[in-house]
């Protein structure tokens, strides 16, 4: 069974407008994280936000925000005032168990187009 | 600092040569990831090393791959006998500790078999 959902494999958006990448997600554990990576055409993976499963505020990191729905199982990303730099492909990842080490489960993948 | 380097960044060679490639991790780290990434999908996760041992490796598709890390920083990703199933983009990454949430990644090796 896919542990990571990205059902929308692009999304377009204007020039600073928010966007919302959606992410659904599959596990037993009670204890995991919630990631997002941001990877431009040069191909490196960039963190921008994670999210504990006991974290009781949504996670923000300036322009980022995760929409964390536990009982939904969802954790959607939104990017506000989107900006040109913001195209890029999002993947969605998990890690599961209560230590704080371990792999990541990546998602599909969504790609980002902002107009200007 | 200097974040995490990969080389080559490039590699093509044909089917059933051995290729080995390198990861150098972020001075400090103690873990290690390497995961896979063919064209169109997310990284898939293949070994993890915590120091010198790898503390799990269950992502290694078949006996072919192999990995190390003898001094508990340098890495190198070994597979024996490629096949054009092979190509992608061989990512690694690094973290302050196992215990750290953050994976700092590099740049990956793009592999090709031809």
């Amino acid at each position: 069974a896919q542990k990571i959902t990205q059902t929308q494999p692009g999304m377009f958006v204007q020039e600073k407008e928010a966007v919302t990448l959606d992410c659904t997600y599959d596990t037993s554990d009670q204890s995991y994280g919630l990631f997002w990576y941001k990877q431009p055409s040069s191909g490196e993976m960039i963190f921008l936000i994670y999210q504990g499963s006991y974290d009781e505020q949504n996670a923000t990191e300036g322009r980022y925000s995760l929409n964390f729905q536990k009982a939904r199982k969802s954790a959607n990303l939104v990017i506000s005032a989107s900006q040109l730099g913001d195209s890029a492909m999002y993947f969605c990842a998990m890690r599961e168990g209560g230590n704080q080490g371990g792999k990541l489960i990546f998602g599909q993948g969504t790609e980002l187009s902002v107009k200007p | 600092g200097a974040g995490v380097s990969q080389t080559p960044s490039n590699k093509v060679t044909e089917k059933g040569k051995y290729v080995e490639l390198r990861c150098d991790p972020i001075s400090g780290h103690t873990a290690l990831y390497w995961y896979r990434q063919s064209l169109g999908q997310g990284p898939e996760f293949l070994i993890y090393f915590q120091g010198t041992g790898a503390a799990d490796d269950s992502g290694l598709p078949n006996d072919r791959f192999f990995a190390v890390r003898p001094e508990g920083s340098v890495s190198t990703l070994k597979i024996q006998r490629t096949e054009r199933g092979d190509s992608a983009v061989y990512l690694c990454a690094s973290s302050p500790t196992d215990r750290s949430y953050e994976q700092y990644f590099g740049p990956g090796t793009r592999l090709t078999v031809t």
